[in-house]
């Protein structure tokens, strides 16, 4: 079982809507990153956090570190939103300070 | 404007040869990290480097080597000795040589197909 689960793994909706997705970790961490990576290939970190929350524009992130979970929440969401949603995780794992990453949420905004 | 340069963004090989990834940034950062990204997985760590002329070895080092002679510059060599090449490759580097305890910055990956 991996560290950090990612759902869903796919999500389709329409332009506007809000969406969420969720990330949670089996382990103790000490940070929590959402990552977006664009169709190109390339990964643009959106958030870094380790409790509560962050907004950036219409970009929301959310942590419980009790329940080890974590969601991204988009609002008025937009095609140029789609891409995939990468969550992962600072963690000390085996003595040694690792970043586990999720397998990603590709989302797809239809306009 | 500062970031990652990789180049190239395709890269073609025949089994057998060694290749080299580039990755260049301009942002002054310490730490810089490879990752390969496989479908259906999450990034896996190659290689990290937190100073010049040190480097130390990820979760899947095997069958890769790199260097760090310059502050801006962390190559990727993909040696024979990879069993399975093909993958997207990720160069990333933060602020803080304390692992992963700053935002990460990210190349726009090359992608290595090796037939």
């Amino acid at each position: 079982k991996n560290e950090v689960e990612q759902s869903p793994q796919n999500l389709t909706a329409q332009e506007g809507e809000f969406i969420t997705i969720n990330c949670s970790y089996s382990v103790g961490i000490s940070a929590l990153h959402w990552l977006q990576q664009h169709p190109g290939g390339g990964i643009v970190s959106l958030f870094m956090l380790s409790s509560g929350k962050k907004k950036h524009g219409r970009l929301i992130a959310t942590i419980n570190i009790q329940e080890k979970h974590s969601s991204l929440h988009i609002t008025a969401s937009h095609p140029r939103d789609s891409a995939v949603y990468i969550c992962a995780v600072r963690a000390l794992i085996q003595g040694a300070q690792k970043l586990v990453f999720g397998q990603g949420t590709r989302l797809t905004i239809n306009p | 404007d500062g970031g990652i340069t990789q180049s190239p963004k395709y890269l073609f090989r025949k089994e057998g040869q060694n290749v080299t990834l580039s990755c260049e940034q301009n942002l002054n950062h310490d730490a810089m990290y490879w990752y390969r990204q496989d479908p259906g997985q999450g990034l896996r760590l190659i290689y990290y480097s937190q100073i010049v002329n040190d480097f130390q070895k990820g979760d899947i080092a095997e069958g890769y080597s790199v260097s760090r002679e310059k502050k801006e510059s962390f190559p990727l060599t993909v040696t024979s000795a990879q069993k399975n090449p093909t993958a997207f490759y990720l160069c990333a580097s933060s602020t803080l040589p304390q692992r992963f305890s700053s935002p990460l910055h990210f190349g726009n990956g090359t992608r290595l197909t090796v037939t």
